[in-house]
């Protein structure tokens, strides 16, 4: 069956960076597009970004753009999220999820605290 | 960005009745492919979110038939036809077709 494991998450002070990584199995990962999403404490959903199977077709939420980027290894199977100069309100949890628009399958979460 | 409004934002539900939470978007939702990417998840307490429905009325595997979607243009609904102890959580309505993707606020059921 389909699984997606979050790992990287933790304490960062502001402007400090962080990589969070996804590690993905059940499924042929190159086939698929793959997604971020994060939800801020007692807060709802926000989609931050997206990439292509092949890695060409990629896509950013303004909120993060600039600051974070979306990549992939397909011989490892593996999603990763670097997210450079972290403000406070970027501490959430962040998800790791399946198919574009569709978000069919989510790990369980990496929580990020953005904190001095 | 589109704006996904739900509502109500809490609902109180009673064991084996029915319970329907509705989803507004700011503008239509058909792709350019001629799907319409209207989605909804549930979030249990402390867990992940779950997607029950995709493309407005097409049930997730393992999704319990009481739980069914519907609508067109701008207007959609989950309906939970006798809700559950296990139905406890928050419910998200999605759009997929207009970039940034975004979410409803969220609906809290709770059984009253």
């Amino acid at each position: 069956q389909v699984q997606l494991v979050e790992s990287g998450g933790g304490l960062v002070k502001p402007g400090g960076s962080l990589r969070l990584s996804c590690a993905a199995s059940g499924f042929t990962f190159s086939d698929h597009y793959m997604n971020w999403i994060r939800q801020a404490p007692g807060k709802g959903l926000e989609w931050l970004s997206y990439i292509s199977g092949s890695g060409h077709d990629i896509n950013y939420v303004d909120s993060v753009k600039g600051r974070f980027t979306i990549s992939r290894d397909n011989a490892k199977n593996s999603l990763y999220l670097q997210m450079n100069s972290l403000r406070a309100e970027d501490t959430a949890v962040y998800y790791c999820t399946r198919s574009a628009r569709l978000a069919g399958d989510w790990g369980q979460g990496a929580q990020v605290t953005v904190s001095s | 960005d589109v704006v996904v409004t739900q509502s109500p934002l809490s609902l109180p539900a009673t064991l084996g009745q029915p319970a329907t939470i509705s989803c507004r978007s700011s503008q239509g939702l058909v792709y350019s492919n001629g799907h319409i990417y209207l989605n909804w998840f549930q979030q249990r307490p402390g867990q992940s979110p779950r997607r029950l429905i995709y493309e407005i009325s097409n049930r997730d595997a393992g999704v319990p038939d009481r739980f069914s979607g519907s609508g067109s243009g701008t207007v959609f609904t989950l309906r939970i036809s006798r809700v559950e102890a296990e139905d406890v959580g928050v419910y998200y309505c999605m759009q997929g077709t207009h970039w940034p993707w975004t979410f409803g606020q969220g609906t809290k059921v709770e059984i009253e």
